[in-house]
């Protein structure tokens, strides 16, 4: 199975931050990587799909990349809705497996 | 408006059973994959099990294979997930999700399912 290893696993960051999360995969996905926001009490919403591409209705202050392994999610001015917990999930095979999770706080 | 409504969760005690069913709506569901993903209380996501459009291609997580099948209906637009021989670690929101590597995703608001004595 392909272990999807999330960092970190929280953050407390300040409105205005830039802010990069971090998911390396164990074995290659190409591209099959998503990034999702999960709020309280809240289905998760997709972010990021195929490593680098903006959902519809995203906020362009987000952004996907990738570096080898590595998946990176970058808010760029973070605002007071960003705030939640981020999941990463590898698309490249079953069984499919997330990242734990990042917990994104205001300070 | 697509929509996924799951139901059938409650309280069931350690080594019963329980179907879970997911209505969709507002998309071609026979068109479409569909996967059950669960999230215990407090904890991440744990994709559960996967199944094509035409349930030819059936995928298990090690945690639930030989206890759970996921099944479709494509002429009722609905998803299913039957639930054997369950355990307290079972006990998690379930939601039934159309996943896709290019987009477009969509979830149900999600099913409670509590194992316990």
């Amino acid at each position: 199975d392909i272990q999807m290893t999330q960092s970190p696993s929280s953050m407390s960051v300040s409105l205005g931050d830039r802010v990069t999360i971090t998911c390396r995969a164990s074995q290659d996905i190409g591209n099959y990587l998503s990034w999702y926001q999960q709020k309280p009490e809240k289905s998760p919403k997709l972010m990021i799909y195929g490593a680098t591409n903006l959902e519809d209705g995203v906020p362009s202050r987000f952004s996907g990349s990738r570096s080898g392994s590595d998946y990176s999610l970058t808010i760029n001015s973070l605002e007071s809705e960003d705030t939640g917990i981020y999941f990463c999930l590898q698309h490249k095979q079953y069984p499919r497996t997330f990242g734990g999770g990042t917990k994104l706080e205001l300070k | 408006e697509v929509q996924l409504v799951e139901s059938g969760g409650g309280l069931v005690q350690p080594g019963r059973s329980l179907k879970l069913s997911c209505v969709a709506s507002g998309f071609t569901f026979s068109n479409y994959g569909m996967n059950w993903i669960r999230q215990a209380p407090g904890k991440g996501l744990e994709w559960v099990a996967y199944i094509s459009s035409g349930s030819s291609y059936i995928y298990y997580a090690e945690t639930v294979k030989g206890r759970f099948t996921i099944s479709r209906d494509n002429a009722k637009n609905t998803l299913y997930l039957q639930m054997t021989s369950l355990r307290s670690e079972d006990t998690a929101l379930y939601y039934c999700a159309r996943l896709l590597s290019t987009g477009r995703d969509y979830w149900g608001q999600g099913v409670m399912v509590t194992v316990s004595s």
